[in-house]
């Protein structure tokens, strides 16, 4: 039930591109994504919500296929700052946002 | 300052010694969860709440048990707490279940 992460970990010079896929077996009403820097508490990105639209913060965006069941988090030009394990989250439930569920995550590095 | 604060930060403990990790949120928000972070598996999910008396189980609640008498407050329990059970465990309110802050976390460890 958890959301499958893609790649597990991406190495990355800075000004580099990457993209990190989520997908699911189960269908999808939003996806969450979060990032979490080494040593500290996961922080929101942004959410999409069903529809395929785009959102953007900063250099990082993301997409949302409803039918594919997948949403993908685009990172452009990437800085140092970027650095840090990302996740993307899905409600169990449905619609209902408390019941989070978070993929495995994938590890990003960008190195100078 | 809008946070959420959890305690203790860390803890060392033995097998079968009850415990409570504390959480508590001063933004007024509706949604309460608890996770729990191990290597490779990510964050998993013990308990949800969405509102006071309103409380239900995630993905790996087994071993542990959650209270919401106060919005503000959301306690996480090991009555009797093993090894399997150290980890790190992060709290995280939200108003509508969208853009979770997370506390801190707590590193526990159970010998």
């Amino acid at each position: 039930q958890q959301p499958v992460q893609s790649p597990q970990a991406v190495i990355l010079r800075e000004g580099e591109d990457a993209v990190i896929n989520c997908s699911s077996s189960k269908a999808l009403y939003s996806v969450h994504w979060y990032r979490q820097k080494h040593g500290e508490a996961p922080v929101f990105l942004m959410i999409l919500l069903k529809g395929g639209e785009q959102k953007g913060h900063d250099k990082i965006s993301a997409s949302f296929n409803e039918k594919k069941q997948q949403s993908s988090l685009y990172l452009t030009a990437s800085q140092l700052s970027y650095s840090g394990t990302y996740f993307c989250g899905t409600p169990l439930g449905g619609r209902s946002q408390g019941n989070l569920i978070f993929g495995k995550g994938t590890k990003l590095s960008v190195k100078p | 300052e809008a946070q959420v604060t959890q305690n203790p930060r860390y803890l060392i403990t033995v097998t079968g010694k009850k415990l409570t990790v504390t959480c508590s949120q001063n933004m007024n928000h509706e949604y309460m969860s608890w996770y729990r972070q191990d290597p490779g598996l990510g964050l998993r999910q013990i308990y949800y709440s969405m509102n006071v008396e309103v409380t239900d189980k995630g993905d790996v609640p087994e071993g542990y048990k959650v209270s919401r008498k106060e919005k503000r407050n959301f306690p996480l329990i090991l009555e009797s707490p093993s090894p399997n059970q150290t980890s790190l465990y992060f709290c995280a309110s939200s108003l509508s279940g969208v853009g979770y802050t997370f506390g801190s976390g707590t590193r526990l460890t159970v010998v």
